[in-house]
Protein backbone atom coordinates (compact mmCIF):
# COMPACT_ATOMS: atom_id res chain seq x y z
CA UNK A 1 0.00 0.00 0.00
CA UNK A 2 0.99 3.53 -0.28
CA UNK A 3 4.02 4.46 2.68
CA UNK A 4 5.82 7.05 3.50
CA UNK A 5 8.98 7.02 5.37
CA UNK A 6 10.36 9.69 7.60
CA UNK A 7 13.90 9.99 8.82
CA UNK A 8 15.56 10.74 11.34
CA UNK A 9 12.91 10.07 13.88
CA UNK A 10 14.55 12.63 16.12
CA UNK A 11 17.31 15.52 15.64
CA UNK A 12 18.79 17.64 18.14
CA UNK A 13 21.27 20.59 16.46
CA UNK A 14 22.51 23.60 17.63
CA UNK A 15 21.04 26.99 17.31
CA UNK A 16 22.30 28.31 14.23
CA UNK A 17 23.57 24.52 12.49
CA UNK A 18 21.11 23.45 10.10
CA UNK A 19 18.67 20.40 9.64
CA UNK A 20 17.56 18.28 7.46
CA UNK A 21 14.99 15.48 7.43
CA UNK A 22 14.26 12.92 4.71
CA UNK A 23 11.02 11.34 2.96
CA UNK A 24 10.50 8.59 0.95
CA UNK A 25 7.33 7.80 -0.60
CA UNK A 26 6.06 4.53 -2.64
CA UNK A 27 3.24 5.88 -4.45
CA UNK A 28 4.80 7.10 -8.24
CA UNK A 29 1.86 8.93 -8.60
CA UNK A 30 1.99 11.29 -6.03
CA UNK A 31 2.46 14.99 -7.06
CA UNK A 32 2.13 17.12 -4.38
CA UNK A 33 4.47 16.90 -1.11
CA UNK A 34 3.61 19.84 1.66
CA UNK A 35 5.62 19.80 5.13
CA UNK A 36 3.82 20.19 8.40
CA UNK A 37 5.61 21.87 11.35
CA UNK A 38 3.45 20.47 14.97
CA UNK A 39 4.15 22.89 18.03
CA UNK A 40 3.13 21.09 21.71
CA UNK A 41 -0.73 20.70 21.86
CA UNK A 42 -1.45 22.58 18.91
CA UNK A 43 -2.40 21.08 15.13
CA UNK A 44 0.25 20.94 12.38
CA UNK A 45 0.81 23.64 10.58
CA UNK A 46 1.73 23.58 6.67
CA UNK A 47 5.13 25.34 6.58
CA UNK A 48 6.21 24.77 2.85
CA UNK A 49 4.96 22.63 0.53
CA UNK A 50 6.38 21.20 -3.66
CA UNK A 51 4.90 20.09 -6.51
CA UNK A 52 5.63 17.31 -9.07
CA UNK A 53 6.65 19.82 -11.78
CA UNK A 54 9.15 21.47 -9.31
CA UNK A 55 12.87 20.33 -8.18
CA UNK A 56 12.93 23.21 -5.46
CA UNK A 57 11.34 25.47 -3.45
CA UNK A 58 12.66 27.75 -0.87
CA UNK A 59 11.27 30.23 1.81
CA UNK A 60 13.47 32.23 3.92
CA UNK A 61 14.93 29.52 5.87
CA UNK A 62 13.43 26.79 5.06
CA UNK A 63 13.58 25.25 1.58
CA UNK A 64 12.15 21.67 0.11
CA UNK A 65 13.85 19.62 -2.50
CA UNK A 66 12.16 16.66 -4.34
CA UNK A 67 13.72 13.69 -6.53
CA UNK A 68 11.14 12.50 -8.65
CA UNK A 69 13.15 9.58 -9.86
CA UNK A 70 14.28 8.06 -6.57
CA UNK A 71 10.91 9.41 -5.04
CA UNK A 72 12.65 11.36 -2.25
CA UNK A 73 12.07 14.62 -1.05
CA UNK A 74 13.71 16.72 1.91
CA UNK A 75 13.43 19.85 4.08
CA UNK A 76 16.05 22.19 4.90
CA UNK A 77 15.63 24.56 7.33
CA UNK A 78 18.86 26.64 7.84
CA UNK A 79 19.91 28.86 10.57
CA UNK A 80 18.19 27.16 12.79
CA UNK A 81 16.79 28.81 16.35
CA UNK A 82 14.78 27.34 19.41
CA UNK A 83 11.06 28.05 18.11
CA UNK A 84 11.56 25.81 15.73
CA UNK A 85 11.52 23.33 17.90
CA UNK A 86 8.48 21.05 17.36
CA UNK A 87 7.30 17.60 15.45
CA UNK A 88 7.87 17.65 11.86
CA UNK A 89 5.60 15.81 9.38
CA UNK A 90 6.53 15.09 5.67
CA UNK A 91 3.38 13.91 3.53
CA UNK A 92 2.39 12.94 -0.36
CA UNK A 93 -0.40 13.02 -2.05
CA UNK A 94 -2.21 12.75 -5.14
CA UNK A 95 -5.69 13.01 -6.48
CA UNK A 96 -7.57 10.51 -8.38
CA UNK A 97 -9.57 11.31 -10.99
CA UNK A 98 -12.66 11.34 -9.02
CA UNK A 99 -11.96 12.04 -5.52
CA UNK A 100 -9.57 14.41 -2.99
CA UNK A 101 -6.30 14.40 -1.94
CA UNK A 102 -5.30 11.85 0.48
CA UNK A 103 -2.42 12.67 2.96
CA UNK A 104 -0.32 9.59 2.98
CA UNK A 105 1.93 11.13 6.51
CA UNK A 106 5.61 10.49 7.58
CA UNK A 107 6.01 9.36 10.97
CA UNK A 108 7.42 12.38 12.39
CA UNK A 109 11.16 14.00 13.30
CA UNK A 110 11.04 15.59 16.67
CA UNK A 111 13.47 18.94 16.11
CA UNK A 112 15.31 19.95 18.88
CA UNK A 113 17.10 22.73 18.83
CA UNK A 114 19.63 23.37 21.46
CA UNK A 115 20.34 27.24 22.42
CA UNK B 1 -10.37 34.71 13.29
CA UNK B 2 -9.79 30.59 13.37
CA UNK B 3 -9.80 28.97 10.09
CA UNK B 4 -10.56 25.92 11.34
CA UNK B 5 -12.15 25.94 14.04
CA UNK B 6 -13.22 22.02 16.26
CA UNK B 7 -14.94 21.50 19.96
CA UNK B 8 -14.33 20.69 22.32
CA UNK B 9 -10.25 20.89 23.05
CA UNK B 10 -10.52 17.88 25.42
CA UNK B 11 -13.13 15.41 25.98
CA UNK B 12 -12.94 13.15 28.78
CA UNK B 13 -15.30 10.31 28.98
CA UNK B 14 -16.34 6.97 29.89
CA UNK B 15 -16.04 3.49 27.75
CA UNK B 16 -19.41 2.95 26.19
CA UNK B 17 -20.55 6.19 26.02
CA UNK B 18 -21.14 8.10 22.69
CA UNK B 19 -19.35 11.50 21.99
CA UNK B 20 -19.53 14.28 19.40
CA UNK B 21 -16.56 16.18 18.06
CA UNK B 22 -17.44 19.29 15.98
CA UNK B 23 -15.79 20.83 13.14
CA UNK B 24 -16.06 24.55 11.26
CA UNK B 25 -13.77 25.74 8.56
CA UNK B 26 -14.28 29.62 7.20
CA UNK B 27 -12.23 29.48 4.65
CA UNK B 28 -14.63 28.50 2.04
CA UNK B 29 -12.73 25.20 1.23
CA UNK B 30 -14.24 22.57 -0.82
CA UNK B 31 -13.01 19.11 1.07
CA UNK B 32 -13.18 18.55 4.43
CA UNK B 33 -11.08 15.86 6.79
CA UNK B 34 -11.03 13.62 9.80
CA UNK B 35 -7.57 12.56 11.31
CA UNK B 36 -6.66 10.58 14.34
CA UNK B 37 -3.22 10.97 16.12
CA UNK B 38 -2.32 8.17 18.18
CA UNK B 39 0.04 8.22 21.15
CA UNK B 40 3.33 7.75 18.85
CA UNK B 41 1.84 10.90 17.06
CA UNK B 42 1.28 9.15 13.87
CA UNK B 43 -1.82 10.91 11.86
CA UNK B 44 -3.70 8.83 9.60
CA UNK B 45 -6.48 9.73 7.61
CA UNK B 46 -10.13 8.42 8.97
CA UNK B 47 -12.34 10.35 6.27
CA UNK B 48 -12.82 12.88 3.77
CA UNK B 49 -15.98 15.10 2.69
CA UNK B 50 -16.39 16.97 -0.58
CA UNK B 51 -19.18 19.61 -0.85
CA UNK B 52 -21.45 17.09 2.02
CA UNK B 53 -20.36 14.03 0.09
CA UNK B 54 -18.19 11.35 1.66
CA UNK B 55 -15.09 10.70 -0.59
CA UNK B 56 -12.78 9.00 1.78
CA UNK B 57 -13.63 6.18 4.16
CA UNK B 58 -10.42 4.36 5.45
CA UNK B 59 -10.70 1.22 7.52
CA UNK B 60 -12.59 3.00 10.39
CA UNK B 61 -15.11 1.46 13.08
CA UNK B 62 -18.54 1.75 11.42
CA UNK B 63 -18.93 3.37 15.56
CA UNK B 64 -17.41 6.48 13.81
CA UNK B 65 -19.82 8.39 11.82
CA UNK B 66 -19.34 11.76 10.15
CA UNK B 67 -21.41 14.15 9.05
CA UNK B 68 -21.48 16.87 7.09
CA UNK B 69 -24.57 19.25 7.25
CA UNK B 70 -23.24 21.59 4.60
CA UNK B 71 -19.64 22.37 3.33
CA UNK B 72 -18.26 24.52 6.13
CA UNK B 73 -19.30 21.79 8.80
CA UNK B 74 -18.08 18.26 9.22
CA UNK B 75 -19.08 16.54 12.69
CA UNK B 76 -17.62 13.38 13.78
CA UNK B 77 -20.37 11.20 16.08
CA UNK B 78 -18.42 8.07 18.13
CA UNK B 79 -20.65 5.25 19.77
CA UNK B 80 -19.96 3.34 21.94
CA UNK B 81 -16.10 4.11 22.68
CA UNK B 82 -13.39 2.24 24.02
CA UNK B 83 -10.14 2.59 25.57
CA UNK B 84 -8.37 2.33 21.81
CA UNK B 85 -10.29 5.30 21.13
CA UNK B 86 -8.26 7.55 23.04
CA UNK B 87 -6.13 9.78 20.99
CA UNK B 88 -6.11 13.62 19.12
CA UNK B 89 -8.49 13.74 16.52
CA UNK B 90 -7.90 16.79 13.67
CA UNK B 91 -10.23 18.25 11.84
CA UNK B 92 -8.49 19.85 8.33
CA UNK B 93 -9.66 21.59 5.00
CA UNK B 94 -8.65 22.32 1.84
CA UNK B 95 -9.43 23.75 -1.29
CA UNK B 96 -9.28 21.02 -4.00
CA UNK B 97 -7.26 23.61 -6.37
CA UNK B 98 -4.15 23.75 -4.13
CA UNK B 99 -4.47 20.76 -2.31
CA UNK B 100 -3.25 22.78 0.48
CA UNK B 101 -4.64 21.39 4.15
CA UNK B 102 -5.33 23.26 6.93
CA UNK B 103 -5.56 21.79 10.57
CA UNK B 104 -7.53 23.01 13.41
CA UNK B 105 -6.23 22.42 17.27
CA UNK B 106 -7.10 18.94 17.97
CA UNK B 107 -9.71 17.37 20.33
CA UNK B 108 -7.45 15.43 22.76
CA UNK B 109 -10.28 12.28 23.18
CA UNK B 110 -9.52 10.24 26.65
CA UNK B 111 -11.57 7.00 27.13
CA UNK B 112 -11.70 5.96 30.71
Amino acid sequence: GENVEQHPSTLSVQEGDSAVIKCTYSDSASNYFPWYKQELGKGPQLIIDIRSNVGEKKDQRIAVTLNKTAKHFSLHITETQPEDSAVYFCAASRKPASGTYKYIFGTGTRLKVLA
Amino acid sequence: DTAVSQTPKYLVTQMGNDKSIKCEQNLGHDTMYWYKQDSKKFLKIMFSYNNKELIINETVPNRFSPKSPDKAHLNLHINSLELGDSAVYFCASSQDRTARGYFGAGTRLSVL
